[in-house]
């Protein structure tokens, strides 16, 4: 079974500055994804980035990069250059190689609001 | 290129009546997961279809049932509905091969009275 941890409920970053989502996870299997997703208040659930637990390199997309520490298991998201756009809801995700390993497992979310 | 289509957009209905929601997955994506998200939570794993058979199932009462047409689309029914199954119902579609990221829809939100 597997279990993602995000322990902030809310953040609030100034614009332009970057700011640290945190994620824990827990797996006993050998090889697993990690995946955030951002939800704005209209529902939907948007694809940010994704790493593998064999990938040497940490993952970037654009503005997003996820700073993964697999000793620690951790899967922090970092956001630069925050823009009021970037206000939602963040939810880290993660699927295992094990039996039922097709589902995505999800965190609590952290609700990020960009301040002018 | 079309995402994730999910209709209808909103649902009231009370409980003890029956729902069915629709889920057209991004043009070619062949396998669909449905997800339930309550209020101020994560999404929930309800199940997974792939080759129009039921592939995994997460922690939801034969209540929920599903199906997989031959075009990839999908359905959820839900019978005998509960208050507690008032949630925003997301539909997610992917590549079988592993790990690839899902994608989601807008979701169905639907409201038991």
């Amino acid at each position: 079974a597997q279990k993602i941890t995000q322990t902030q409920p809310g953040m609030f970053v100034q614009e332009k500055e970057a700011v640290t989502l945190d994620c824990t996870y827990d797996t006993s299997d050998p090889s697993y994804g990690l995946f955030w997703y951002k939800q704005p208040s209209s529902g939907e659930m948007i694809f940010l980035i994704y790493q593998g637990s064999y990938d040497q390199q940490n993952a970037t997309e654009g503005r997003y990069s996820l700073n993964f520490q697999k000793a620690r298991k951790s899967a922090n998201l970092v956001i630069s250059a925050s823009q009021l756009g970037d206000s939602a809801m963040y939810f880290c995700a993660m699927k295992g190689s094990g039996a039922g390993s097709y589902q995505l497992t999800f965190g609590k979310g952290t609700k990020l609001s960009v301040i002018p | 290129d079309a995402g994730v289509t999910q209709s209808p957009t909103h649902l009231i209905k009370t409980r003890g009546q029956q729902v069915t929601l629709r889920c057209s997955p991004k043009s070619g994506h062949d396998t669909v997961s449905w997800y339930q998200q309550a209020l101020g939570q994560g999404p929930q794993f309800i199940f997974q279809y792939y080759e129009e058979e039921e592939r995994q199932r997460g922690n939801f009462p034969d209540r929920f049932s599903g199906h997989q047409f031959p075009n990839y689309s999908s359905e959820l029914n839900v019978n005998a509905l509960l208050l507690g199954d008032s949630a925003l119902y997301l539909c997610a579609s992917s590549l079988r091969r592993y790990n690839q990221p899902q994608h989601f829809g807008d979701g169905t939100r639907l409201s038991i009275l």
